[in-house]
């Protein structure tokens, strides 16, 4: 059984540029949580998704935002980049959010510099 | 909002050693996960807790969902060199959104 798997692994941008990174859940897990993980603030939740639809939203500007497909396969998008959004973008699929044990599993992350 | 107390931030320990690492909130959780990342690498779960009170062993990790659901520890016996990475607390809540720790990040000295 294939992990969660994100592209790319590595990518350098420049401010005020778009990017847009890609997550592929395991297979039969509908739910899809991006955390955006930085050296001095650990893992903080951007958002999840389930059945394409956003379920719960962290607190960042709407420069951050992502959408799921109906394969479960799920993007996210940052706008205007910031040197400040430089960080490891780790995407993590789960079997279904309302089954009371919501256990992740994480892709290897996307790691974006901006310059 | 809902915020993980997590400590220590890192730890310097000889080979051989026992850790003890924990977690402490203000919000009440329903799930205590712990994960543990390698350089480069997405955290993979360790272990996985459902129930206050509840003690469960995976090999030489051993982790606790505290009584009043506001805190859990993890403690690793015997260390070795591949323990070597950082280790993260997470809580799952009510809305089913799941908060992490900023991590201990464990050294092992030769």
């Amino acid at each position: 059984k294939a992990g969660v798997t994100q592209t790319p692994r590595y990518l350098i941008k420049t401010r005020g540029q778009q990017v847009t990174l890609s997550c592929s859940p395991i297979s039969g897990h509908r739910s899809v949580s991006w955390y955006q993980q930085t050296p001095g603030q650990g893992l903080q939740f951007l958002f999840e998704y389930f059945s394409e639809t956003q379920r719960n939203k962290g607190n960042f500007p709407g420069r951050f935002s992502g959408r799921q497909f109906s394969n479960s396969r799920s993007e996210m998008n940052v706008s205007t980049l910031e040197l400040g959004d430089s960080a490891l973008y780790l995407c993590a699929s789960s079997l279904n959010p309302d089954s009371g044990a919501n256990v992740l599993t994480f892709g290897a992350g996307s790691r974006l510099t901006v310059l | 909002g809902q915020q993980l107390n997590q400590s220590p931030q890192s730890m310097f320990i000889q080979e051989g050693e026992d850790v003890s690492m924990n977690c402490t909130s203000s919000s009440i959780f329903n799930t205590w996960l712990w994960y543990k990342q390698d350089p480069g690498e997405g955290p993979v779960l360790l272990i996985a807790l459902y129930k206050a009170g509840e003690l469960t062993s995976n090999g030489r990790l051993t982790a606790q969902f505290g009584t009043t659901r506001k805190d859990s520890f993890l403690n690793i016996s015997a260390s070795i060199p591949s323990d070597v990475g950082i280790y993260f607390c997470a809580g799952g809540g009510r809305d089913d959104k799941i908060i992490f720790g900023k991590g201990t990040r464990l050294h092992i000295l030769p």
